[in-house]
């Protein structure tokens, strides 16, 4: 799966938009991106997950450029419960088992 | 969405001994994965665990270190064996809920701090 790349850490405030990029630039034609975090003491959380299209559920929106080379994920009204480390993931959908590869992620720290 | 619970939440355990981390799931799954958190680290994947066949484990885990069970599609095990100060990390068990399904279920965690 392709390497992706992320700030270490942001910081947002509350109410704000919290947009977090991720690079992927040797992402390859059939590697999905996914999103995780992991609010602190727990285990990671599922986020959204695009392969071309932007997509959008109740947590956040996934906008990925048209060269697939990066995406954003995109906070629309960030709460100090979105306080975590958000992980970008590039994955091969695979019915052997989808083993995911964590990088270091991005610490987003929202603030009052 | 597969609710995974892990027991026990933390230890704290003498170098030298073994733990035994249980995943228990609340429904049947296909794939589970045992991941490994250093602390400050990100997650490392130890070993894909399948019903009715032995663990794949990544590069650097080996059977002998941390043997798993899986005896149904709903429970495995993991265990720690011979501990010393670097296996204290958190231990979490993921879940799929079918072949290929888009999204990995995580426990809680397993915090093991080796004195």
């Amino acid at each position: 799966d392709a390497k992706t790349t992320q700030p270490t850490s942001m910081d947002c405030a509350e109410g704000r938009a919290a947009n977090l990029p991720c690079n992927h630039s040797t992402i390859s034609g059939n590697e999905y991106v996914y999103w995780y975090r992991q609010i602190h003491s727990q285990g990671p959380q599922y986020i959204i997950h695009g392969l071309k299209n932007n997509e959008t559920n109740e947590m956040a929106s996934l906008i990925i450029t048209e060269d697939r080379k990066s995406s954003t994920l995109i906070l629309p009204h960030a709460t100090l419960r979105d306080t975590a480390v958000y992980y970008c993931i590039a994955l091969r959908h695979n019915n052997a088992g989808n083993m995911l590869t964590f990088g270091g992620g991005t610490r987003l720290m929202v603030k009052p | 969405s597969a609710v995974i619970s892990q027991k026990p939440s933390r230890d704290i355990c003498q170098r030298g001994t073994s733990l035994t981390i249980q995943c228990q799931v609340d429904s049947q799954v296909t794939m589970m994965f045992w991941y490994r958190q250093q602390p400050g680290q990100s997650l490392t994947l130890i070993a894909t665990a399948n019903q009715g066949s032995e663990a794949t484990y990544e590069s650097g885990f080996v059977i002998d270190k941390f043997p798993i069970s899986r005896p149904n599609l709903t429970f495995s095990t993991l265990t720690v064996s011979n501990m010393s100060p670097e296996d204290s990390s958190i231990y979490l068990c993921s879940v799929e809920d079918s072949p290929g399904d888009t999204e990995a279920f995580f426990g809680q965690g397993t915090r093991l701090t080796v004195v």
